[in-house]
């Protein structure tokens, strides 16, 4: 079974600019997680999406966003980019078992570099 | 909030030799999971190991294993026979049982000599 597959892996902005970022899970996964990694905050939370809906955000301002189709696949979209959004952006797929997400398998992410 | 503390930055182990991760966490909650993630300089997180908190007995798989102390609300991880390819940050992460995000903690750098 093919594993977590984000596009693009590397990507450069300018700051103001905007960028979205993709996501498709592990097939049969309908819970989608995204999460942020830098070397000064480590590891955060984003958002969580089932069933096109998201049911968790984490402490983030309004410019992140998100969505997830009817196929579970996941888009994450960041606007007027910040320096400080340079990270790498971390997806991660699980099964649902009443509707509570199982172990997060996560994809290689995509790396954000904001000039 | 939960929070997750991995005390150890950094960590080195001898080739074939044993290595102890620490991690402690800080929850008012029964039923939760732990687990350790693996990233490799390829920056791919790798899932290690899982424990279920309402189980008491310590999760493994092959050369891995961990130490749950629910009451002390510790969670180490034990790698045995240790291999080059293990060297890697380690997180551990915390996850409430109806919940959806991970906690991390700030990890541990496990460098692997020959």
């Amino acid at each position: 079974k093919a594993g977590v597959t984000q596009t693009p892996r590397y990507l450069i902005k300018t700051r103001g600019q905007q960028v979205t970022l993709s996501c498709s899970p592990i097939s049969g996964h309908r819970s989608v997680s995204w999460y942020q990694q830098t070397p000064g905050q480590g590891l955060q939370f984003l958002f969580e999406y089932f069933s096109e809906t998201q049911r968790n955000k984490g402490n983030f301002p309004g410019r992140f966003s998100g969505r997830q189709f009817s196929n579970s696949r996941s888009e994450m979209n960041v606007s007027t980019l910040e320096l400080g959004d340079s990270a790498l952006y971390l997806c991660a797929s699980s099964l649902v078992i009443d509707r509570v997400p199982e172990t997060q398998y996560f994809g290689p992410g995509t790396r954000l570099l904001v000039l | 909030a939960q929070t997750v503390t991995q005390s150890q930055p950094e960590m080195s182990v001898q080739e074939a030799e044993t290595v102890t991760l620490s991690c402690t966490y800080d929850t008012s909650e029964s039923d939760y999971y732990l687990f350790w993630y693996k990233q490799p300089p390829s920056r791919q997180m790798i899932l290690v190991i899982r424990q279920e908190a309402y189980k008491q007995q310590n999760a493994t798989e092959n050369r891995f294993s961990v130490n749950f102390q629910k009451a002390a609300k510790s969670f180490s991880l034990k790698i045995s026979d240790s291999q080059l390819g293990d060297a890697a940050m380690y997180f551990c992460a915390y996850r409430s049982a109806p919940g959806y995000a991970l906690n991390f903690g700030k990890g541990t750098s496990l460098l692997v000599t020959p």
